[in-house]
């Protein structure tokens, strides 16, 4: 069974573009997270659907960060624009139905460098 | 909101010898406490967790205790092997609360010494 799915791996972009890094969770999974870790710090939840539906999105760090799940299956975080501070890696996560125990899985990240 | 801190930042042990890592949380209602494994450049993966009814799990060499009065759990590896060396972060979670995200701790680089 494929884990969680992330794309790019890698991106390099200049200060004041847009990227979308997108997530396609493990099969059958409802609930998809997204997570990140900026240079020396904690991973830190940013929001979790359910779903299409957003759940929790309290850890969005403000505006310039869009992230949907239409139809329910894979996920699209777009930062727009783009600042320096945005730059590390940003984590996808997903687990099954609530009440199914709560194990998240982890996609690789897609690392993202604002220049 | 919940607090997770973690220590050490970094562990260095000799191979076959036992490593501990420890985690306080600070959110009583918190009843779900994963351990994450980090190798360079793939994303954490689960390699143990614990729920709050339970004080204690162990899975081959791995062993994770959970002390609920004093709000900290901590991660037990022995016989450590040059495979474990990675970035270990605990967690905590109230699942059922409002807010649906992990805490993570900051996270103890283990370093296994031939």
């Amino acid at each position: 069974e494929a884990g969680v799915t992330q794309f790019p791996s890698h991106s390099v972009i200049e200060k004041g573009q847009t990227v979308t890094l997108r997530c396609d969770p493990i099969s059958g999974h409802d609930n998809l997270y997204w997570y990140r870790r900026v240079m020396g710090k904690e991973i830190k939840f940013l929001l979790h659907f359910v779903k299409e539906s957003k759940q929790d999105e309290s850890g969005m760090p403000n505006n310039r960060f869009l992230a949907e799940r239409t139809g329910g299956t894979y996920s699209t975080l777009k930062v727009q624009p783009a600042e320096l501070e945005d730059s590390g890696v940003y984590f996808c996560a997903s687990s099954p139905r609530q009440g199914s125990g709560n194990t998240i899985y982890f996609g690789e990240g897609s690392w993202l460098t604002v220049v | 909101g919940e607090n997770v801190e973690q220590h050490p930042s970094t562990l260095s042990v000799q191979e076959g010898d036992s490593a501990v890592i420890k985690c306080t949380y600070s959110d009583s209602a918190s009843n779900y406490f994963p351990w994450y494994k980090q190798e360079l450049g793939k994303g954490p993966q689960l390699i143990i967790d614990i729920r709050s009814n339970v004080g204690e799990k162990k899975d081959q060499r791995i062993a994770v205790t959970l002390n609920k009065t004093a709000k900290h759990f901590s991660l037990h590896i022995t016989e450590t092997q040059p495979e474990d060396s990675a970035v270990y972060f605990c967690a905590a979670l109230h699942s059922g609360g409002g807010a649906d995200g992990l805490t993570f701790g900051k996270g103890t680089h283990l370093i296994i010494q031939p």
